[in-house]
């Protein structure tokens, strides 16, 4: 099976902009998780989608926000970016069905904001 | 409030020498352990993982972990590193109830010498 795969690996932007970042899922899996990477707070966890539905979020400003389509990509978009939001994001998939479960990620998207 | 600790930011190790890496939790229900490797400009590929029986899991690439319930710890082992093992881990804890979100430790570099 293909693996995760997120678009594009490497972006920059400006301050104020609004970026939209995309992750495919391994086949057959319907949950898809996104994070933050940085080298300051480590690995914090965004939102979580399944079948369509936010089923969790963590603890980030409305800028951020995501959805997930009938086929289970999902993208997450950042409006008005600030100096802060520069970061790796990494999305990851899951089966979905259980509560937790192992999760495989893609290789990441590395926002640059300038 | 989950939360994962993993003590040793940095660690330099022989290679060819055994390779131990700590990782406590804190979490009042049945915790799901999980340990992931990430390589330079990398996603996080998962090593292994535990959900339930065998205290001691195996998993890719000669790793193994031992979960101890009475000490809340999940380390990490390998007997004898390769060069390749040099990499960034990190141990993570979910919940039955985590919906797509694992918490992570800030991680250990881990670095290997001829």
């Amino acid at each position: 099976k293909a693996g995760v795969t997120q678009t594009p690996r490497y972006l920059i932007k400006t301050r104020g902009q609004q970026v939209t970042l995309s992750c495919s899922p391994i086949s057959g899996h319907r949950s898809v998780s996104w994070y933050q990477q940085t080298p300051g707070q480590g690995l914090q966890f965004l939102f979580e989608y399944f079948s369509e539905t936010q089923r969790n979020k963590g603890n980030f400003p409305g800028r951020f926000s995501g959805r997930q389509f009938s086929n289970s990509r999902s993208e997450m978009n950042v409006s008005t970016l600030e100096l802060g939001d520069s970061a790796l994001y990494l999305c990851a998939s899951s089966p979905g069905d259980r509560g937790v479960d192992e999760q495989y990620f893609g290789p990441g998207t590395r926002l640059t904001v300038t | 409030a989950q939360s994962v600790t993993q003590p040793d930011i940095h660690i330099t190790v022989s290679e060819g020498a055994s390779l131990e890496l700590r990782c406590n939790y804190s979490y009042g229900a049945t915790p799901y352990l999980f340990w992931y490797v990430q390589s330079p400009g990398q996603g996080l590929q998962l090593l292994l993982k535990y959900f339930s029986g065998d205290t001691l899991v195996q998993g890719i690439k000669g790793f193994e972990a031992e979960f101890k319930r009475s000490q809340s710890s999940f380390n990490l082992r390998k007997p004898s590193v390769h060069w390749s093992d040099a990499a960034e881990y990190f141990c993570a804890v979910g919940a039955i109830d985590s919906w797509g979100k694992l918490q992570f430790g800030a991680g250990t570099q881990v670095v290997v010498t001829p």
